[in-house]
């Protein structure tokens, strides 16, 4: 079964550093890899996504992801952080069971951005 | 578009009640999706319908939730009867490709007492 994991239930980073949130998968096949930002009270919105190509994916708001075959990996990255940028990050895998249509979320990781 | 739209945004009842969640998908998405998100259980999958009809309901928590998709436009959630473990944030996605970029709505808070 395809899965991911987010090993950091919170991260805090300061503004202007850069900051990374950590996403491990488990996919029997070809990854195919989402990740997924929740402000408060707030749907999910989606940011990017790796399905073939190069491993530096670009995203909206200045985020960008790096797919890491060897280790299992895509982190999700931004080279300089917001206060606006805090919120809830979710990384995500498509499931290829009950027709292969659907997502496997990971647990969540909380980013604080402080001044 | 107005993007996905969920009614109520939100829900006090008491156990033992009827409670029905509506959405509305965004116009030309062929998929739609219902989660149920809580603090213990994270994100849940509890169903997806493919053009109006259910395609994996292997995540519906037991008989007393159903869901259906009369037409593109519209799908329900109901519970009955509710039970205070039902509380949670409930979201419904839509999207053009099931597995590829999902838009969720607002979600709507239940809360069974």
């Amino acid at each position: 079964a395809q899965s991911v994991a987010q090993p950091e239930d919170q991260v805090n980073v300061a503004e202007g550093n850069p900051l990374t949130v950590k996403c491990t998968y488990s996919v029997s096949g070809n990854p195919y890899l989402f990740w997924y930002v929740q402000y408060p009270n707030r749907g999910l919105q989606f940011l990017l996504k790796y399905i073939t190509g190069d491993n530096l994916v670009k995203g909206s708001y200045g985020f960008e992801a790096e797919f890491n075959k060897s280790q299992t990996s895509f982190h999700l990255k931004k080279p300089s952080a917001l206060v606006s940028d805090s919120a809830l990050y979710f990384c995500a895998v498509r499931d290829f069971t009950g027709g292969g249509n659907k997502l496997t979320f990971g647990t969540g990781t909380q980013l604080k951005v402080e001044l | 578009d107005a993007g996905v739209i969920q009614s109520p945004r939100h829900e006090v009842t008491e156990m033992g009640q009827e409670v029905t969640l509506r959405c509305k998908p965004i116009s030309g998405h062929d998929y739609l999706f219902w989660y149920r998100q809580t603090m213990m259980r994270g994100l849940e999958l509890l169903i997806y319908f493919n053009n109006n009809v259910p395609i994996d309901d292997s995540g519906m928590p037991e008989d007393r939730f159903s869901a259906k998709m009369p037409n593109a436009s519209f799908s329900t959630l109901k519970i009955q009867p509710s039970e205070p473990r039902d509380s949670a944030v409930y979201f419904c996605a839509s999207s053009q490709v099931g597995y590829n970029e999902q838009f969720f709505g607002p979600g709507t808070r239940l809360t069974v007492l």
